[in-house]
């Protein structure tokens, strides 16, 4: 069964350094999103792209974070300097021709741990 | 007013019996509701989702959608210890169509 993998499992980094978290969507997929998770709350929407663009994004996804889907299949979110409180999980997720009528599915996700 | 509202729980249900789970959103044109069920330290996992005002049953699971009301349900039949997990509702507005929101979760627990 077709799945959207994530890589690293866990990363751990240096405050203030870049990191860059990857993801391989469902092959067929045309919508991807990020998603993260900080311990013990709820999962926050980053953004979304399609057709080699970002549809949405929300607040969080400010100035230090973007997005690049560098070949046919990877799609990664890269974190310029990060800060204490990015550490969370972040989840990767795909879903077929998005609008209204599909539903996303996820990654194992990658725990990022500022220190 | 939160986009997508959930009880916290933790929501306690003996084994064999039925877990009713609540969501509402705020959202009056959103179009595609799902539920996933997440497990501790691990990714949310799609269990069901729902686009037409109704029912839509498969195995134990049953979602119900009543749009006018901005209000979806879950309904586990027949649960399992392996059914307690905390269970999230996701909404994907009409306005917003490749933005999919989650609720905070309720937390399940089955007791043998």
């Amino acid at each position: 069964e077709p799945e959207v993998t994530q890589t690293p499992s866990h990363q751990v980094t240096q405050m203030g350094q870049e990191v860059i978290l990857r993801c391989v969507p469902i092959s067929n997929h045309l919508y991807f999103y990020w998603y993260r998770q900080i311990l013990g709350q709820k999962v926050e929407f980053l953004v979304s792209f399609y057709n080699n663009e970002i549809s949405e994004k929300s607040e969080i996804f400010d100035d230090q974070f973007s997005v690049e889907r560098p070949d046919g299949s990877n799609f990664t979110l890269k974190i310029r300097s990060t800060k204490l409180e990015d550490s969370a999980m972040y989840f990767c997720a795909s879903s077929g021709t998005g609008g209204s009528n599909t539903e996303a599915f996820f990654g194992q996700g990658t725990r990022l741990t500022v220190v | 007013q939160k986009e997508v509202e959930q009880n916290s729980g933790p929501l306690s249900v003996p084994e064999g019996a039925i877990a009713s789970l609540n969501c509402t959103y705020s959202d009056r044109g959103s179009q595609s509701f799902f539920w996933y069920r997440q497990y501790s330290g691990k990714s949310p996992e799609l269990i069901m989702f729902i686009y037409s005002n109704g029912d839509k049953e498969d195995g134990r699971f049953t979602a119900q959608l009543n749009k006018a009301s901005q209000y979806v349900s879950l309904l586990i039949r027949d649960s399992q210890p392996s059914d307690s997990a905390t269970y999230l509702c996701a909404v994907n507005g009409y306005s917003s169509a490749s933005k999919i929101i989650f609720g905070s979760g309720t937390r399940l627990s089955i007791r043998p």
